[in-house]
């Protein structure tokens, strides 16, 4: 079964670091570019940062560059994120997203994990 | 920057009703267009890619077209499950990925 499954979040303070884990199982992970999206209670989704199939290109969004940093690791078959100086519009649902080989869109989906930044 | 606006906000319909869903750009963004449908507690799904093709295992009550900065996701007969909010996505120059605010289509 093709699968994503995130981890790593959880309750941090304005200013903590966090890293996400994103771990790809089903598909041959070396072979797609990924991506970050986020969601904040209640809003819609939020794109957050890419990475291509072997890591050399690498973009984020304004809102978050500078201080997280996305990379993988092919012969773990992992996605991650790195999160520091957290601030509070941080907080949301964060999923790791697959980029269909052919096509511009997110094919596969890992369930989200939640992170919250609040003192 | 490219904005993709979706319209309506909220859309009421009855199952067995058809759905049309609205999602434009503010420049022209080709056919690089997808759909997604999101269900509380729910990570998003792909309907449509590239304006017009449908996902694998994507039902074909679901149909998408448009092409430039005018974009349609239309239901042609709702079913119970398909009550959601449904999200349009662009891929461009800068920022790589925008999605729309999306539209939640809930049972009138």
């Amino acid at each position: 079964e093709v699968q994503l499954v995130e981890s790593g979040g959880g309750l941090v303070q304005p200013g903590g670091s966090l890293r996400l884990s994103c771990a790809a199982s089903g598909f041959t992970f070396s072979s797609y570019e990924m991506n970050w999206v986020r969601q904040a209670p209640g809003k819609g989704l939020e794109w957050v940062s890419y990475i291509s199939s072997s890591g050399s290109t690498i973009y984020y969004a304004d809102s978050v560059k500078g201080r997280f940093t996305i990379s993988r690791d092919n012969a773990k078959n992992s996605l991650y994120l790195q999160m520091n100086s957290l601030r509070a519009e941080d907080t949301a649902v964060y999923y790791c997203a697959r980029e269909k080989l052919v096509g511009d869109a997110f094919d596969i989906w890992g369930q989200g994990t939640m992170v919250t930044v609040s003192s | 920057e490219i904005v993709l606006t979706q319209s309506p906000a909220t859309l009421s319909l009855s199952p067995g009703e058809r759905a049309t869903l609205s999602c434009r750009a503010s420049q022209s963004v080709s056919s690089y267009l997808a759909w997604y449908q999101q269900k509380p507690g729910q990570a998003p799904r792909l309907l449509i890619y590239d304006a017009s093709n449908r996902a694998t295992g994507i039902p074909a009550r679901f149909s998408g077209s448009g092409s430039g900065t005018d974009f349609t996701l239309t239901i042609s007969s709702l079913e119970p499950e398909d009550f959601a909010v449904y999200y349009c996505q662009q891929r461009s120059n800068w920022p790589l990925w925008t999605f729309g605010q999306g539209t939640k289509v809930e049972i009138k």
